[in-house]
C-alpha cells in the first residue's frame, strides 16, 4: 500500500530534550516537506526536500532541522524543543512539487 | 493580508443542503488551486483540482475566478460524511515561492441529520 508512515503518532515531551520525528514513504517521491498545523493558522510549511541531499527553509524553520539522506526517509529533528513547538506535524510527499501531495498520519508534539 | 483566506465558518447545514465556501488568494503569480479535505485531528486528503474552466466531481463543484482571485466548492446534496474541514489549497507558480503549496486555515462543515 502506498503511504506515508510518521513516528511517533503522540509524544510529550520536556523543553530541551532532543527528539525526532520519522517520515518514511514507499512511493519513490522525489519532494518531501513537513508542515505544522496551529490552529487558526492552518498548515505551515517548516522544510522541504526536492530531491536526496536538497532541503530548503519553509515558512517557520527555526528551531527545526532535517536531513535526507535516502529518497525515502525525511526525519524531523529538534535539537532543544520549547513549548512554543507544541503542535501537530504532518510529513507529506509527492512525486511532482505541489501535486498529489499525500500526507502521514500525524504527528501530535506536546513540549511541557 | 494572509496569502490564502477563508471563512473558518463552522457551517452546520442540514442533510440534502447545498453549501458553498469561498476562498480568495493574494498571489496573482499563484498556478494551480485544490480543495482539500480533513477529518478530525487526521491528516488532509486531495478532494479534487480546480481547473480555470470549472469542475465537477459527483456531488462537488469547484470554481476558479482569477481575475477575481477566488475560487470556491459547492457541495450539493450534503451527507452526514461530508463533515469535515475544508482546505482552500493554492500552489504558487511565482519568485521564491516558486512550487510552494499555501493552504488556508480551514472552513469547518457540520452536516446534521
Amino acid at each position: 500500500e502506498a503511504q506515508v508512515t510518521q513516528n511517533p503518532r503522540y509524544l510529550i515531551t520536556v523543553t530541551g530534550k532532543k527528539l525526532t520525528v520519522t517520515c518514511s514513504q514507499n512511493m519513490n517521491h522525489e519532494y518531501m516537506s513537513w508542515y505544522r498545523q496551529d490552529p487558526g493558522l492552518g498548515l505551515r510549511q517548516i522544510y522541504y526536500s526536492m530531491n536526496v541531499e536538497v532541503t530548503d527553509k519553509g515558512d517557520v524553520p527555526e528551531g527545526y532541522k532535517v536531513s535526507r539522506k535516502e529518497k525515502r526517509n525525511f526525519p524531523l529533528i529538534l535539537e532543544s524543543p520549547s513549548p512554543n513547538q507544541t503542535s501537530l506535524y504532518f510529513c507529506a510527499s509527492s512525486f511532482v512539487q505541489g501535486y498529489g501531495y499525500t500526507f502521514g498520519s500525524g504527528t501530535r508534539l506536546t513540549v511541557v | 493580508r494572509k496569502e490564502v483566506e477563508q471563512d473558518p465558518g463552522p457551517f452546520n447545514v442540514p442533510e440534502g443542503a447545498t453549501v458553498a465556501f469561498n476562498c480568495t488568494y493574494s498571489n496573482s503569480a499563484s498556478q494551480s488551486f485544490f480543495w482539500y479535505r480533513q477529518d478530525c485531528r487526521k491528516e488532509p486528503k486531495l478532494l479534487m483540482s480546480v481547473y480555470s474552466s470549472g469542475n465537477e466531481d459527483g456531488r462537488f463543484t469547484a470554481q476558479l475566478n482569477r481575475a477575481s482571485q477566488y475560487i470556491s466548492l459547492l457541495i450539493r446534496d450534503s451527507k452526514l460524511s461530508d463533515s469535515a474541514t475544508y482546505l482552500c489549497v493554492v500552489l504558487n507558480a511565482g519568485g521564491t515561492s516558486y512550487g510552494k503549496l499555501t493552504f488556508g486555515q480551514g472552513t469547518i462543515l457540520t452536516v446534521h441529520p
